[in-house]
């Protein structure tokens, strides 16, 4: 079975600072996808990256493909409140059609 | 914007009865799963179906079915609750074609089984 872990699992941090969340395996991946969840809703994309070493930035969130395909990273500069919330990251399995999630990795952005 | 509506969101039961979670999409999406969330497990895939009346299992089948009648409804079924079925159930949907177009999902069922 593919796993995907997330690391740290929780961060607690004040507006302003910045951080960064790791989502590792031994498996390769055909592509990753990132979905913040916010309290009482289900998960909603925020990026998919296709192409190791590939990075894309959504305002202030910048993502990262490792080059293996393996791993990748979410960096937050200059952290909100309205980042709050649950990050999970997915991966798409190798010949398959199935998304393996991460284990989570639970933001609170105090104020 | 796609919608993915869940039919409770939350439901508390008895162990040995029969639950029913629904879920029902309105864009015409192939794709239809369900997983289970638990704290520090992510989500994990229980059964999903790519047409109707076809249903695969996913990596925590045991104990659930499926019904996919309607390409905009596909049902979870726990046959026998038990107390070990505790949990937030989420339902989503994906269009046809590219592995890495997005889920869509609903807001959850969260199920207490006492």
């Amino acid at each position: 079975t593919q796993l995907l872990e997330q690391s740290p699992q929780f961060l607690s941090i004040q507006e302003g600072e910045n951080l960064t969340v790791y989502c590792n395996s031994s498996s390769v991946f055909s592509s990753l996808q990132w979905y913040r969840q916010e309290p009482g809703e289900g998960p909603v994309l925020l990026v998919t990256v296709v192409t190791g070493g590939e990075v894309k930035k959504l305002k202030r969130l910048t993502f990262q493909f490792g080059d293996a395909r393996k791993d990748s990273s979410l960096h937050i500069t200059a952290a909100q409140t309205g980042d709050t919330g649950l990050y999970l990251c997915a991966g798409a399995a190798l010949n398959t059609d199935k998304l393996i999630f991460g284990t989570g990795t639970r933001l609170q952005v105090f104020p | 914007d796609v919608k993915v509506t869940q039919s409770s969101r939350y439901l508390v039961k008895r162990t040995g009865e029969k639950v029913f979670l629904e879920c029902v999409q309105d864009m015409d999406h192939e794709n239809m799963f369900w997983y289970r969330q638990d704290p520090g497990l992510g989500l994990r895939l229980i059964y999903f179906s790519y047409d109707v009346k076809m249903k695969e299992k996913g990596d925590i089948p045991e104990g659930y079915s499926v019904s996919r009648e309607k390409k905009e409804r596909f049902s979870l079924i726990l046959e026998s609750a038990s107390t070990n079925q505790t949990s937030m159930y989420l339902c989503a949907s994906r269009g046809r074609g590219a592995y890495n177009s997005p889920l869509h999902f609903g807001n959850g069922t969260r199920l207490t089984v006492t």
